[in-house]
């Protein structure tokens, strides 16, 4: 969709290497999300953020680390303690708490 | 937590069939929501029902909420190669941040 912005596409990622996956949205929302997606399964929660400076953790937060400097920006580190970290990771905002979220178009990260 | 149980998880039709895909919980749920995501691409949202017995139609889309808001249904009538994609509903954002819990999706299958 437009307005969240996932980088890169492709990510490969060396045994022991902390990786950054940027999300980045103009379209004004409070609260970002960031999933992760296996082949054939559905989303699960890695780490959520409804205001800067303010995060929580989902359903899968070991191995992940996130931060919220801004509103627009919501990166996802996936640490060298995530030892399976290959997989569909997408990033998701909204603007209230009734309205749908919008996703990124995601990036696929891959171990080398 | 709430959870939310979809069947079925792959669902193959020939053309012109029907399909429908359904999301049950055990608990009621205070909204649903559905979602498309074509492959390779990300989710995109369809709709949302917040009331008992809720039915929406968009095009061939039926959407329903059960009268216990416990389950939930997505019928599409007459499939064509466009509907392919993993059909995912998702339970919750009012509140907790706007957290949303996912299905684990139906893979639809339309063959020519």
């Amino acid at each position: 969709d437009g307005g969240i912005t996932q980088s890169p596409k492709y990510l490969f990622r060396k045994e022991g290497q902390n990786v950054t996956l940027s999300c980045e949205q103009n379209l004004n929302h409070d609260a970002m999300y960031w999933y992760r997606q296996d082949p054939g399964q559905g989303l699960r929660l890695i780490y959520y953020s409804q205001i800067v400076n303010d995060f929580q953790k989902g359903d899968i937060a070991e191995g992940y680390s996130v931060s919220r400097e801004k509103k627009e920006s919501f990166p996802l580190t996936v640490t060298s303690a995530q030892k399976n970290p290959t997989a569909f990771y997408l990033c998701a905002s909204r603007s209230q708490l009734s309205q749908p979220q919008h996703f990124g178009d995601g990036t696929r990260l891959s171990i080398l | 937590g709430q959870q939310v149980m979809q069947i079925p998880q792959y669902q193959h039709v020939q053309e012109g069939e029907d399909f429908t895909t359904y999301c049950n919980s055990s608990t009621t749920l205070s909204n649903i929501q559905w979602y498309k995501q074509r492959p390779g691409g990300h989710p995109v949202f369809l709709i949302q029902l917040v009331k008992s017995g809720e039915v929406k139609k968009q095009k061939r889309l039926t959407f329903q909420f059960g009268e216990a808001k416990k389950n939930s249904s997505l019928h599409i009538t007459a499939t064509q190669t466009t509907d392919v994609g993993t059909y995912f509903c998702a339970t919750g954002g009012g509140t907790s941040y706007g957290k949303l819990t996912f299905g684990q999706g139906t893979i639809l299958t339309v063959h020519p």
